[in-house]
């Protein structure tokens, strides 16, 4: 089975802070996402790797930076959180198999930013 | 741009009821199209994707849909449901040539005793 894991299922911050959101997936996945949940808005892709120090921005990038120095752990960097990133972070990872491939998601970090 | 629509936020029937949960897409091209379920306090499992073979796919737990390239749709169905089916549900689209995935805002499904 795919395993993909996040480093904190509940996290809780404050205005300012730098926060890192660690994913692991244990399936050799080239491909691996950050989005954020927001109720009413679905999921949002914020940034995805398709290869260890390769990025390529989403929809919504802007206050995140990410970083992927090894093939199975891909970082989610707030770099000063503010009150609109509260929110539920989702990590995944797919395989290099086309557009088809299924994402295998993490249980996800419901981060709070006060 | 693609996008996709999840007609109604919340659902709710009974136990044993017909389940439908509706998904319409844009593409100019037929994408591919999968349904993601979230249950309490979890993250997204696949339950079923059409990949351009077969326009009924069957999935997980009993589920199937339907792609209509005449109506742009793929909506989830399952004949009767049960009470462990209430969760959240996503629909997605992804465009053949790229890995991104655009969800739908989802639909969360509530089933009566």
């Amino acid at each position: 089975d795919v395993k993909v894991t996040q480093s904190s299922r509940y996290l809780v911050k404050r205005t300012g802070e730098k926060v890192f959101l660690e994913c692991v997936q244990d399936m050799d996945h080239e491909n691996m996402f950050w989005y954020r949940q927001d109720p009413g808005l679905g999921l949002r892709l914020i940034y995805f790797s398709y290869d260890v120090k390769m990025k390529e921005k989403g929809d919504i990038p802007e206050g995140y930076s990410v970083s992927r120095e090894k093939k199975e752990r891909f970082s989610l960097i707030l770099e000063s959180a503010s009150t609109n990133q509260t929110s539920m972070y989702l990590c995944a990872s797919s395989s290099l198999a086309g557009a088809q491939s299924t994402q295998y998601f993490g249980p996800g970090t419901r981060l709070l930013v006060l | 741009a693609q996008s996709v629509t999840q007609l109604g936020s919340h659902v709710s029937v009974s136990e044993g009821a017909l389940v439908l949960l509706r998904c319409n897409y844009s593409s100019s091209v037929p994408p591919y199209l999968f349904w993601y379920v979230q249950y309490p306090n979890q993250g997204l499992q696949l339950l079923l994707k059409y990949t351009s073979a077969a326009t009924l796919v069957k999935g997980i737990n009993g589920f199937e849909a339907e792609f209509k390239k005449s109506e742009t749709s793929f909506h989830l169905t399952k004949p009767s449901a049960h009470m462990s089916d209430a969760a959240e549900y996503f629909c997605a689209v992804s465009d053949k040539s790229s890995y991104k995935l655009i969800f739908g805002s989802g639909t969360r499904l509530l089933v009566r005793p």
